[in-house]
């Protein structure tokens, strides 16, 4: 069974431009969640979505956005890319709807802002 | 707010020796207590998890235990090898509809051989 894929595996853009993240979910899992990974700040929850709905937003600035397709594969964008938002960005599936199943993570996107 | 509070941040042990890593929740209404394991590249690989209706759960080496009344829960484990030494993260998820981890900021343990 295929686990959770993420495009591209890095990426290096410029301040101000925009950058687009995918992620396929395991084969059948509805429930996507995105999550930003630095240094500093840790694991941070971005946002989470199910059947193509966002359900829940973690405290990140609307430059951070998403959007899940009908197959339950998702997309995270980033507009106006700051230094800041240089991170590892993980995606999750799980089967869901609730939030008390188990999630699995991708490898991530390492995204470099220079 | 919601808040997962992660200890020790470094923890050293020598072969076959056993670690305990020990995580705090704010929120009482979490329900749902997974551990990941985060090797150097990759993402977090769940090792074992424990929902708020079981006390202790263990397979193999590895044991979590869980406490509501002082919201607490850790993770053990025995007989450690080199290939345990990673990035151990604890996480919480909230009892409502949504998938939301909050993550405990992370342990890094090294098994000395």
């Amino acid at each position: 069974k295929a686990g959770v894929t993420q495009t591209p595996r890095y990426l290096i853009k410029t301040r101000g431009q925009q950058v687009t993240l995918s992620c396929s979910p395991i084969s059948g899992h509805r429930s996507v969640s995105w999550y930003q990974q630095t240094p500093g700040q840790g694991l941070q929850f971005l946002f989470e979505y199910f059947s193509e709905t966002q359900r829940n937003k973690g405290n990140f600035p609307g430059r951070f956005s998403g959007r899940q397709f009908s197959n339950s594969r998702s997309e995270m964008n980033v507009s106006t890319l700051e230094l800041g938002d240089s991170a590892l960005y993980l995606c999750a599936s799980s089967l869901g709807p609730g939030g008390n199943t188990e999630a699995f993570f991708g490898q991530g996107t390492r995204l470099t802002v220079v | 707010g919601e808040n997962v509070e992660q200890h020790p941040s470094t923890l050293s042990v020598q072969e076959g020796d056993s670690a305990v890593i020990k995580c705090t929740y704010s929120d009482s209404a979490s329900n749902y207590f997974p551990w990941y394991k985060q090797e150097l590249g990759k993402g977090p690989q769940l090792i074992i998890d424990i929902r708020s209706n079981v006390g202790e759960k263990k397979d193999q080496r590895i044991a979590v235990t869980l406490n509501k009344t002082a919201k607490h829960f850790s993770l053990h484990i025995t007989e450690t090898q080199p290939e345990d030494s990673a990035v151990y993260f604890c996480a919480a998820s909230l009892m409502d509809s949504s998938y939301k981890l909050i993550f405990g900021s992370g342990t890094r343990l090294l098994v000395r051989p």
